[in-house]
């Protein structure tokens, strides 16, 4: 069964700094991933997804994350955070033919002035 | 409007108490899902309709309810709730469901439900 793996419950980040958020998957066969975020009180959004060819994928909002088969990683980053980056952040892996989406726990992202 | 709404945001109700969430998507997708949000677990799938059918039911207790009267609409029917079941319901639609299909899913904001 896949399962998805997010190793940082919470992270503090400064305002202008750098960020990247760690996803490890578990699937047999080549992954749809994708990271969503929440803000309070909202539901979720999609920030980016990887289907197949560049491994390096582009989002909204100036996030980018990398597929990385030999780590059965999907990290998210972003060079530099907004306070309005302030959110729960969901790395999610896809079920090829049936559109299951199984998700991590979450990572909470504060940001500091 | 656009996008998926969900109705009520907030619902308190007692055990006894027999509720319905109400989700309805403008973007003329086929697919349409509800999902539960506890503190500290991931999303659990519980309910798939695809074309007004159900095709998935991930072992939710018969105290939930779904209804797809179309493929705009999308219920859940909540009777003899528990403590437990208290939690963020999210319904999600999608274009398609099923082989081959890709889609990403769109989420509604959620109804906030708390049971005493």
């Amino acid at each position: 069964a896949q399962s998805v793996t997010q190793p940082d419950i919470h992270i503090t980040v400064s305002e202008g700094a750098s960020l990247e958020l760690r996803c490890n998957y578990s699937y047999g066969a080549t992954p749809y991933l994708f990271w969503y975020v929440q803000s309070p009180g909202q539901g979720l959004q999609l920030l980016l997804k990887y289907f197949s060819g560049d491994t390096l994928v582009q989002g909204i909002k100036g996030f980018e994350a990398e597929f990385k088969r030999s780590q059965s990683s999907f990290n998210l980053r972003k060079p530099s955070v907004h306070w309005s980056d302030a959110a729960e952040y969901f790395c999610a892996v896809g079920d090829f033919g049936n559109e299951k989406l199984t998700f991590g726990t979450g990572t909470r992202l504060t940001i500091i002035p | 409007e656009t996008g998926v709404t969900q109705t009520p945001r907030h619902l308190v109700m007692g055990m006894t108490n027999k509720k319905s969430l109400k989700c309805e998507q403008h973007l003329g997708h086929n697919a349409m899902y509800w999902y539960k949000q506890s503190a500290k677990k991931p999303l659990e799938l519980m309910f798939v309709y695809s074309l007004e059918e159900r095709v998935e039911n991930n072992s939710v207790p018969s105290r939930f309810s779904p209804e797809c009267p179309n493929s705009s609409h999308l219920f859940l029917h909540l009777h003899t709730l528990q403590p437990e079941d208290s939690a963020l319901y999210l319904c999600a639609s999608s274009q398609d469901w099923g082989a081959s299909s890709t889609d990403t899913q769109y989420f509604g904001p959620g109804t906030r439900l708390t049971v005493l």
